[in-house]
């Protein structure tokens, strides 16, 4: 099936770095979603892309849609550490778009 | 505010159980899922609902089953609980043909000992 390789699998970063992760397959995919999950909570929806080449932020995020329609990366500038979680990567899978298939994610933590 | 609620946080369960883990929501959402999260596997999906009494197997469903009578709830089934079903559950809810828009609950952290 479909799947979502998320680089790196974890970072370690002190306050006020810039962070970048990305998110690569061998399908093209028509949507890109970004989702960060904060300790003890369910992951909640950051980012999402719809066109090839679309670049969006969030606040001090910023996600873009690759232009081949099979990565995207997610930039975090000026880190906190509220920033901390796993992000994810994930986007509907083919020939069934009420599913979603999720990268294996990125853990992100921020030394103060 | 929209909700995806799960009954439990935490559960401890004992080998050979049969386990329940619910999951409601209120955003009248025909899709359900149900995820499994465990660390360096991220989100894998146990089963998916798309209507009531309707479902569909994800890529991990063995040793699990569902249940959606209603459409706001849809609940995970351990028949027989195992140690390695020891994991974090994750529900979600989203609209017909809006997947991006999927809504998470806070997680079942389940222990089988």
């Amino acid at each position: 099936g479909q799947q979502l390789n998320q680089s790196p699998q974890s970072m370690f970063i002190q306050e006020g770095e810039d962070v970048s992760m990305n998110c690569t397959s061998s399908s093209i995919f028509n949507t890109w979603l970004w989702y960060k999950q904060e300790p003890g909570e369910g992951p909640v929806l950051l980012i999402a892309l719809y066109k090839a080449g679309e670049l969006t932020s969030n606040g001090r995020l910023t996600a873009q849609f690759g232009i081949t329609r099979k990565d995207s990366f997610l930039n975090i500038s000026a880190s906190i550490p509220s920033d901390v979680g796993i992000y994810f990567c994930a986007g509907p899978t083919q020939g069934g778009s009420e599913k979603l298939v999720f990268g294996k994610g990125t853990k992100l933590t921020v030394n103060p | 505010d929209v909700k995806v609620t799960q009954s439990s946080r935490y559960l401890v369960k004992r080998t050979g159980e049969k386990v329940f883990l619910e999951c409601v929501q209120d955003m009248d959402h025909e899709n359900m899922f149900w995820y499994r999260q465990d660390p360096g596997l991220g989100l894998r999906l146990i089963y998916f609902s798309y209507d009531v009494k309707m479902k569909e197997k994800g890529d991990i469903p063995e040793g699990y089953s569902v249940s959606r009578e209603k459409k706001e709830r849809f609940s995970l089934i351990l028949e027989s609980a195992s140690t390695n079903q020891t994991s974090m559950y994750l529900c979600a809810s989203s609209s017909v043909g809006i997947a991006d828009r999927a809504f998470f609950g806070q997680g079942t952290r389940l222990t089988v000992v």
